[in-house]
């Protein structure tokens, strides 16, 4: 059974840089066929897509956050990252990680979720 | 700004079909697959749909999506309390992976 597992900082001050890392247990995230995705949902708002990894470095981002996001895979700790810098309150919300099937057929496991809030 | 509408609402008393709609557009619904996804209340959504009308394994068969054109519609047969939750459909666009709004199902 795939389990990933968001950790992180939950408290970014205005202008830094987010840095959440998610680790991938049951599952290699080098054995390719999936894209390692980032997802987050503002405080009682809807989900957007932030961006993906493939194994291979290869990366996708959302167009709106695409300055600012920068995602990172380190195989061997079967883990991957997600840096959003110039943060501001609008990026507060609650970050998963979670495995795309690359094959357009969803995000089949979820990490937990973790809440950042961005804050003097 | 999500660009794939859907219901805020909708409800239902035990036993009866709920369906939600998801309205998109050619670049969206139009070009490529809809899923769907569950969220109970304080945990992470769960894929519940894929490829428009199949259910991952675990899944119950009274969840059954469907689509149409740059529509898509998912419908709950014989509602149970458990299913008390958020819906979120979902497709890749031209650009970014995008979500519906969100429609909260109730249990009356």
């Amino acid at each position: 059974q795939v389990q990933l597992q968001e950790s992180g900082p939950g408290l970014v001050k205005p202008s830094q840089t987010l840095s959440l890392t998610c680790t991938v247990s049951g599952g290699s995230i080098s054995s390719g066929g999936y894209y390692w995705s980032w997802i987050r949902q503002h405080p009682g708002k809807g989900l957007e897509w932030i961006g993906y990894i493939y194994y291979s470095g290869s990366t996708y981002y959302n167009p709106s956050l695409k300055s600012r996001v920068t995602i990172s895979v380190d195989t061997s700790k079967n883990q991957f990252s997600l840096k959003l810098s110039s943060v501001t309150a609008a990026d507060t919300a609650v970050y998963y990680c979670a495995r795309d099937r690359a094959t357009g057929t969803g995000l089949d496991y979820w990490g937990q979720g973790t809440l950042v809030t961005v804050s003097s | 700004q999500s660009v794939l509408t859907q219901p805020p609402s909708a409800s239902g008393t035990p036993g009866q079909r709920v369906t939600i709609s998801c309205s998109g557009s050619s670049s969206n619904i139009g070009s490529n697959t809809v899923n769907w996804y569950q969220q109970l209340p304080g945990t992470a959504p769960k894929l519940l749909i894929y490829s428009n009308n199949q259910r991952p394994s675990g899944v119950p068969d009274r969840f059954s999506g469907s689509k149409s054109g740059t529509s898509a519609s998912l419908a709950i047969s014989g509602l149970q309390s458990e299913d008390e939750a958020d819906y979120y459909c979902a497709a890749w666009d031209d650009s970014p992976y995008v979500f519906g709004t969100g429609t909260k199902v109730t249990v009356l």
